[in-house]
């Protein structure tokens, strides 16, 4: 399974973007990149998913680099409700999620 | 539609029992996942059920189990329960393996 790297916290001022980083280097071909979204234990809420082309939906927007190595989920206007653990998986469910990064919004 | 069901939500037990929890998936799904979150492990995966037959499986010991039935329906159980195992229990469906839609949760408090 590939594995990913995310930072563990970041602060982000309300109504400003937020870019979150992901490190997976080891990611195959066919695997895609998604991300999650965990709101103080409830279940886990599926924000957007890629291959190797930027995706955008109502939610965020996903830049996955061109070596696919690395990707950067983007918050175009966090809220205070985005205030979230963050995670970036590749291949779900194969594996465990790792500690994500947590996402302050702050206003 | 209806989203991944799971019950019960809250669940109180004494070691050394067992448990049966269930998870009904978003009609059409055939994948059901099951995951444990504690605050030391984060969320690990245990098993995954495919049209009835198990498909992968995490490093978890053999009390834990689970299956799945004709209708895609999943439950999972743990016997012998220790206070180890008080968790939060997740079960997450998927339609082919792209993206999974994650149920509630049932909370589990062994004491």
């Amino acid at each position: 399974d590939a594995k990913t790297t995310q930072p563990p916290s970041m602060d982000c001022a309300e109504g400003r973007a937020a870019n979150l980083p992901c490190n997976h280097s080891t990611i195959s071909g066919n695997e895609y990149v998604y991300w999650y979204r965990q709101i103080h234990s409830q279940g886990p809420q599926y924000i957007i998913h890629g291959l190797k082309n930027n995706e955008t939906n109502e939610m965020a927007s996903l830049i996955i680099t061109e070596d696919r190595k690395s990707s950067t989920l983007i918050l175009p206007h966090a809220t205070l409700r985005d205030t979230a653990v963050y995670y970036c998986i590749v291949r779900v469910p194969l594996g465990s999620f790792g500690a994500g990064t947590t996402v302050t919004v702050r206003a | 539609k209806a989203g991944v069901t799971q019950t019960p939500r809250y669940l109180i037990k004494t070691r050394g029992q067992q448990v049966t929890l269930s998870c009904s998936p978003i009609s059409g799904h055939r994948s059901v996942s099951w995951y444990q979150q504690t605050p030391g492990q984060g969320l690990q995966f245990l098993f995954e059920y495919f049209s009835e037959t198990q498909r992968n499986k995490g490093n978890f010991p053999g009390r834990f189990s689970g299956r799945q039935f004709s209708n895609s329906r999943s439950e999972m159980n743990v016997s012998t329960l220790e206070l180890g195992d008080s968790a939060l229990y997740l079960c997450a469906s998927s339609f082919e393996d792209y993206g999974y839609t994650f149920g509630s949760g049932t909370r589990l408090t062994v004491v």
